[in-house]
């Protein structure tokens, strides 16, 4: 166990539906990052939190938003859904932001299927 | 830009056998290096890293891995493969400096069959 939770685990939605997708990072971590992981793209970097402000983002959609509240917990909030964001959605956190060694932890993962 | 290549998808090998996953990187100066391992349907668990000093880094599980700066590999090895080392493997990347993101490789597939 890392010491990542997310939830929720599995969620099945329809096209055009907005979803949220939750995080608490391991006791004592201030960095979270949300990954998505899909057969055809592998695993991609969305966007980074420290500390509750942004400090990097990836190939993260227009139609994708995440925010990092002060208890350090992170959502990932996607909206007007389509067939091709079926995926899994990782969240990961470290004690400190980029550019020093400490590595990043994983959770389980939160499976998306939009039907 | 920094980019991470794992040049094989899948990687088959006996039980018994050594093991080695390849990891090339493309990054300006010196990198981090990271090795995480994926069971099915399960999250990217973390099995070492290369920071600074031993080119040698030895992990969970009995991994290791060499980290070859003239050839900007990293690839990892274990002397003696288990059938429940079967999964898929992850080379990451992270340039020293404020603001860089972990980059991760495609996956290589590992097999260890009895």
């Amino acid at each position: 166990d890392s010491g990542v939770t997310q939830t929720p685990k599995h969620l099945i939605t329809a096209t055009g539906q907005r979803v949220t997708l939750r995080c608490s990072p391991r006791s004592g971590d201030l960095s979270v990052y949300w990954y998505q992981q899909s057969l055809d793209q592998g695993l991609q970097f969305l966007i980074q939190y420290y500390n509750g402000e942004e400090r990097a983002k990836g190939n993260i959609l227009e139609r994708f938003s995440a925010q990092q509240f002060p208890d350090l917990h992170s959502e990932l909030n996607l909206s007007s859904l389509e067939l091709g964001d079926s995926a899994l959605y990782f969240c990961a956190s470290s004690v400190f932001e980029g550019g020093t060694g400490n590595t990043i932890y994983f959770g389980e993962g939160s499976w998306l299927t939009v039907v | 830009a920094q980019s991470v290549a794992q040049p094989e998808d899948q990687v088959n090998v006996a039980e018994g056998n050594p093991l080695t996953v390849k990891c090339t990187y493309s990054v300006s100066g010196n990198p981090y290096l990271f090795w995480y391992v994926q069971y099915p349907n399960r999250g990217l668990q973390f099995l070492l890293k290369y920071i600074t000093g031993d080119n040698l880094v030895k992990g969970s599980y009995g991994f290791e891995a060499e980290f070859n700066k003239s050839q900007t590999s990293f690839h990892l090895k274990k002397p003696s493969a288990l059938v429940s080392d079967s999964a898929l493997y992850f080379c990451a990347v992270r340039e020293r400096g404020y603001g860089q993101n972990f980059v991760f490789g495609p996956g290589t597939r590992l097999s260890v069959l009895p």
